[in-house]
């Protein structure tokens, strides 16, 4: 049983296109998260949600758009997608917001490739 | 410039051989966590060290927390092939439970 999943694994789209990827956990965590892997796999936190809360939004566009619907659900929106959208995407949970020993359940990513 | 420096960045060596990779900072952590990712999926946590010089052991596996919390080290016994990937350090900011990731080492361990 898979603990996030995410879908699609792999997204290929036109510029100025609009897209969403989604991620579901059956972990029972409270927090969700959404990071952004280049292609030098530096991974960078874009959202956070705890109990369908944002808590985090770093630096992103807006066209960049969490929705999380409930605790089990965090999905990712992007408007007008650009060249520079191309990455991985991957989604993640923890049991709790905070808590030194907490580890993060990542997804297995979906690839994004802007045309 | 980031927070942790991972170093090497690259790595390739042979079967049987043993390696070391470093995560530096400048900073001081309550704890730190070492991931490993391989092709195609996400990280997979592997070892959260919390007390300055801990030392964990997981199989051939040994993770080390410096004495003052500002750096971490991994050292892999005889490696297999199997350890192929990515291996990411990873800190907690002050906020909260939000982890920030080091650059990486790419590990390839050859037949």
């Amino acid at each position: 049983d898979t603990a996030v999943s995410q879908t699609p694994k792999y997204l290929v789209t036109q510029m100025g296109n609009d897209k969403s990827i989604k991620c579901e956990q059956n972990l029972g965590h409270d927090t969700m998260y959404w990071y952004k892997q280049d292609s030098k796999k530096f991974l960078k936190i874009m959202f956070s949600y705890n109990n369908k809360e944002l808590i985090i939004n770093e630096t992103v566009p807006n066209r960049f758009s969490p929705k999380s619907p409930d605790k089990a659900h965090l999905n990712l929106h992007i408007n007008s997608l650009e060249l520079g959208d191309s990455a991985v995407y991957f989604c993640a949970s923890s049991q709790a917001w905070t808590g030194a020993k907490v580890g993060y359940t990542f997804g297995s990513g979906t690839r994004l490739t802007v045309v | 410039t980031q927070l942790l420096e991972q170093s090497p960045q690259f790595l390739s060596i042979q079967e049987g051989e043993n390696l070391t990779v470093y995560c530096n900072s400048s900073s001081v952590f309550s704890s730190l966590q070492w991931y490993r990712q391989e092709p195609g999926e996400g990280p997979v946590l592997l070892v959260t060290v919390v007390t300055g010089g801990e030392v964990k052991k997981l199989k051939r596996l040994t993770f080390q927390f410096g004495d003052a919390r500002k750096d971490s080290s991994l050292h892999i016994t005889a490696a297999q092939p199997g350890d192929t990937g990515l291996y990411l350090c990873a800190v907690r900011g002050d906020a909260g439970n939000m982890l920030t990731f080091g650059g990486g080492t790419r590990l390839m361990v050859k037949p």
